[in-house]
């Protein structure tokens, strides 16, 4: 199976500055028959359910503010918030679907500092 | 309007079993992907398992944790899924989250665009 491990496990970040999370696999997540990597990041604000912020490492979601951004391939992946609002204190976490058996990541919390 | 709404949790024995219903509305439910994740209390989301419709093949993979205990299924005539959980431990304590996977029309994958609020299951003696 496929370990997900996000860093940190929480970061404290000041009102416009960025905010940037790591997610490394365990093996790659790259397809080779269509160059995708199978890599979701989801967004989770207390009380909520998870919301879809990009897939496919760096698609964004349909309605996500452009200061998300994701980036990486492979293992390695990092999903950045680029000038962190007061509404994107949350959860994170990434989320691998390469294969039958799913795995997300331990999840990141951002707040403000 | 498109969403998901869990239902049938509550508090039940270790050993027991309970049935969660998920309900769907707004879309095509027999042409997606549709998954149970859970989320333990002030812990992370785990996956639980899902079912893969066509053209894929209709397929169902579950997690490590829960294979041989859970099973899911789905009525597509009344647009609904099923996670039967069966020899239920303390440790299956959980919120757990009914989660449509994405498709675009021509293949379905299993990141998740559209989750319900969740229901609660409280394995306990």
């Amino acid at each position: 199976d496929i370990v997900m491990t996000q860093s940190p496990d929480s970061l404290a970040v000041s009102l416009g500055e960025r905010a940037t999370i790591n997610c490394k696999s365990s093996q790659s997540v790259l397809s080779s028959s269509n160059n995708k990597n199978y890599l979701a990041w989801y967004q989770q604000k207390p009380g909520q359910p998870p919301k879809l912020l990009i897939y496919w490492a760096s698609t964004r979601a349909s309605g996500v503010p452009d200061r998300f951004s994701g980036s990486g391939s492979g293992t390695d992946f990092t999903l950045t918030i680029s000038s962190l609002q007061a509404a994107d204190v949350a959860l994170y976490y990434c989320q691998q679907h390469y294969t039958h058996t799913l795995s997300f990541g331990g999840g990141t919390k951002v707040e403000i500092k | 309007e498109v969403q998901l709404v869990e239902s049938g949790g509550g508090l039940v024995q270790p050993g027991r079993s309970l049935r969660l219903s998920c309900t769907a509305s707004g879309f095509t439910f027999g042409d997606y992907v549709m998954s149970w994740v859970r989320q333990a209390p002030g812990k992370g989301l785990e996956w639980v398992g899902f079912t893969r419709v066509k053209p894929d093949g209709e397929t169902t993979a579950y997690a490590a944790s829960v294979a041989g205990r859970f099973t899911i299924s789905k009525d597509d005539s009344e647009n609904v899924a099923y996670l039967q959980m069966d020899s239920l431990k303390t440790e299956d304590t959980a919120l757990y989250y009914c989660c449509r996977g994405y498709c675009d029309g021509v293949s379905c994958y299993a990141y998740f665009d559209l989750w319900g609020q969740g229901t609660l299951v409280t394995v306990s003696s």
